[in-house]
């Protein structure tokens, strides 16, 4: 079973929408870690943030936000008005190893803003 | 910086054929890795390095080998390529431990295997 799952595969909205993308986890260990990473044409995968299990503290940062709720296995991003520069694809993560050495990466969103 | 380089950014194989992948940091990162992304599957990881001599299996190892020699460069090699095996590989690392939760990736290989 896929430890990360990324329902939304391909997402379009005009620019100034906002826009919220799921990610649902699974693990049995008590301590984990989730990630966001954005992948623009580019190719190379850009890290956002992590959240530790044991902090369920949402996070704003800019016209980003994150919502991270244990009781739904649930990790959401927001993108507040968005922006052309946001299309990208977003891959949510999981970790259960406290050094990092393993990541589970769900299959990505592809977020189009058209303007 | 040059960060995370990885070569060739193309490449098209024959089945049968054996190449290695490229990947090399100037960070200084003891932590290094290979994923492989597939559609609709996301990136999985091959294998996992967490300092120089010192490798270990990842979710799909099978069909790849790795060695680290030192701390700068991380190559993966295919011994006998299989159409399984076509893929975008990345190449990833940080600094080990829960201090950096960064992982740095590299621009990625684009793998025909025919």
């Amino acid at each position: 079973a896929q430890k990360v799952t990324q329902a939304q595969t391909e997402i379009s909205v005009v620019e100034k929408e906002d826009v919220t993308l799921d990610c649902v986890y699974e693990t049995r260990d008590t301590t984990y870690y989730l990630f966001w990473y954005k992948q623009p044409p580019s190719g190379e995968l850009v890290f956002l943030i992590r959240r530790n299990s044991f902090d369920e503290q949402n996070e704003i940062s800019g016209r980003y936000s994150w919502n991270f709720q244990k009781s739904t296995s649930s990790f959401n991003f927001t993108i507040t008005a968005s922006q052309v520069v946001d299309s990208a694809v977003y891959f949510c993560a999981l970790s259960e190893d406290y050094n990092f050495n393993k990541f589970y990466f769900g299959s990505g969103t592809k977020l189009n803003v058209k303007p | 910086n040059a960060g995370v380089t990885q070569t060739p950014k193309f490449q098209v194989l024959k089945t049968g054929q054996s190449m290695t992948l490229q990947c090399a940091q100037d960070m200084n990162h003891e932590y290094m890795s290979w994923y492989r992304q597939d559609p609709g599957m996301g990136l999985r990881l091959i294998h996992y390095s967490v300092g120089a001599g010192i490798t270990d299996q990842g979710e799909v190892p099978n069909g790849y080998n790795v060695s680290r020699s030192t701390t700068e460069d991380f190559p993966l090699r295919l011994l006998s390529a299989a159409p399984s095996q076509t893929s975008v590989y990345f190449c990833a690392s940080s600094l080990q431990g829960a201090s950096n939760e960064k992982l740095f990736f590299g621009s990625g290989t684009q793998l025909s295997v025919l």
